[in-house]
């Protein structure tokens, strides 16, 4: 089982629309949680992160963490073109040297004009 | 400005050649990460340090070296043993261990 898994997509919504992006992890010491976006050959950017359970906003953005059902959200409202990029989930796990940050394969979003 | 600075931003290599990556942060971060990405897939971790002189071996450390001689400073090498070593790579620091990670412009390697 990988540790943090998404689905790859394509997600494809419309101008305007809410995306809603979906992300579990198999660690439940797992203890903060982020969303990263990263456009075409680019370095990922940090869009949120979320370490306690429930919504944390941030404009258009919302994330949802629920540590029972080992599940972190993304939602984006009033979704833009210029929103289409990969998503990547990641969780930082705890190990022998530290903690480590682990990274899900990423969702490809489509925001249509 | 503080920031991640990877160089360079394009790499050729020969099969069979060492290859060194450059990743210097002046954002005074402790940690310091190294991930790999393929085309349309998620980043694997390679190595990561949380110290100087130390660092741990992540998922996918076989083929590659690191040195933290210096807490700026997270040089990565791809031996000759990397079977397939083509890929981006990106080079991140965070404050501590257990906060976000900033990410570095990234190296695209090709063995030719």
């Amino acid at each position: 089982q990988k540790e943090v898994e998404q689905n790859s997509g394509p997600l494809s919504v419309p101008e305007g629309a809410i995306a809603s992006l979906n992300c579990t992890y198999s660690d439940r010491g797992s203890q903060s949680f982020f969303w990263y976006r990263q456009y075409s050959g680019k370095s990922p950017e940090l869009i949120m992160f979320i370490y306690s359970n429930g919504d944390k906003e941030d404009g258009r953005f919302t994330a949802q963490l629920n540590k029972a059902s080992q599940y972190v959200s993304l939602l984006i409202r009033d979704s833009q073109p210029s929103d289409s990029a990969t998503y990547l989930c990641a969780v930082n796990l705890q190990d022998t040297g530290g903690f480590k940050t682990i990274f899900g394969a990423g969702t490809r979003l489509f925001v249509k004009a | 400005d503080g920031g991640i600075t990877q160089s360079p931003k394009y790499l050729f290599r020969k099969e069979g050649q060492n290859v060194t990556l450059s990743c210097e942060q002046n954002l005074n971060h402790d940690a310091m990460y190294w991930y790999r990405q393929d085309p349309g897939q998620g980043l694997r971790l390679i190595y990561y340090s949380q110290i100087v002189n130390d660092f741990q071996k992540g998922d996918i450390a076989e083929g590659y070296s690191v040195s933290r001689e210096k807490k700026e400073s997270f040089p990565l090498t791809v031996t000759s043993a990397q079977k397939n070593p083509t890929a981006f790579y990106l080079c991140a620091s965070s404050t501590s261990e257990n906060t976000e990670a900033f990410f570095g412009q990234g190296t695209r390697l090709t063995v030719v």
